[in-house]
């Protein structure tokens, strides 16, 4: 039973443009969404997290936003560059646990 | 990357062999968490420990079994490997006051 659904598989964009991968989770006890970035033969790492007390968050280039009636959230990179080419992945997790609960991850490139 | 370390890199086994992989760290975190990750799947948690004495079946502990042997290390055993355990593994490491897990450079196993 897959709780966190993410797409798109994959995604092309051109640098500079916007990217946005999306995320859907079922659990309403869920109160931790963090968003991991992992290269090639690379641990994922923790790019932006948002718990559900705010609808944005933003880092840099970097904003989550969240809906908590719709049970999404999302991320933005804004300006993206071919550096950002990477396999994106959201997770959920209560937070007094902090089991994660992977979506299956996108795989973004950045077209120079 | 650097305060998880994973040992050994890469693993060739042979169906029903015993395998271990190891994970150790450096910074004095009490959680610690061992995950698989396949094509297409995501990330999903084996086992998980918080404290040497604390040991917990994360969705997929079939088949698995793991050892807090200090607070420093904890180890993954494969009993009898099968091929669908094919796949990479990550060890993470939580530091609570950051809220965030740390992940190391992960074991890729295959079993014929």
């Amino acid at each position: 039973q897959q709780q966190v659904k993410q797409s798109p598989q994959s995604l092309i964009v051109q640098k500079g443009g916007i990217s946005i991968i999306n995320c859907a989770y079922e659990n309403t006890a869920f109160d931790y969404f963090p968003w991991y970035q992992q290269f090639p033969g690379k641990g994922p790492a923790l790019l932006i997290a948002i718990r559900p007390d705010v609808s944005e968050k933003k880092e840099g280039r970097f904003t989550i936003s969240f809906n908590k009636s719709a049970k999404q959230f999302s991320l933005h990179i804004m300006d993206s560059q071919p550096g950002d080419s990477a396999t994106y992945f959201c997770a959920a997790s209560m937070a007094s646990n902090y089991q994660l609960i992977w979506g299956a991850g996108t795989k973004l490139i950045i077209k120079p | 990357d650097a305060d998880v370390t994973q040992t050994p890199r890469n693993r060739i086994t042979k169906t029903g062999k015993r395998i271990m992989l190891e994970c150790s760290q450096t910074k004095g975190h009490d959680r610690m968490y061992w995950y698989r990750q396949d094509p297409g799947l995501g990330l999903r948690l084996i086992y998980y420990s918080f404290d040497v004495k604390d040991i917990n079946k994360g969705e997929i502990s079939d088949g698995y079994s793991v050892s807090r042997q200090a607070q420093a290390k904890f180890s993954l055993s494969l009993e009898s490997a099968i091929p669908n355990q094919t796949a990479l593994y990550f060890c993470a490491l939580l530091d609570i006051k950051v809220d965030e897990q740390f992940f190391g450079p992960g074991t890729r196993l295959t079993v014929l």
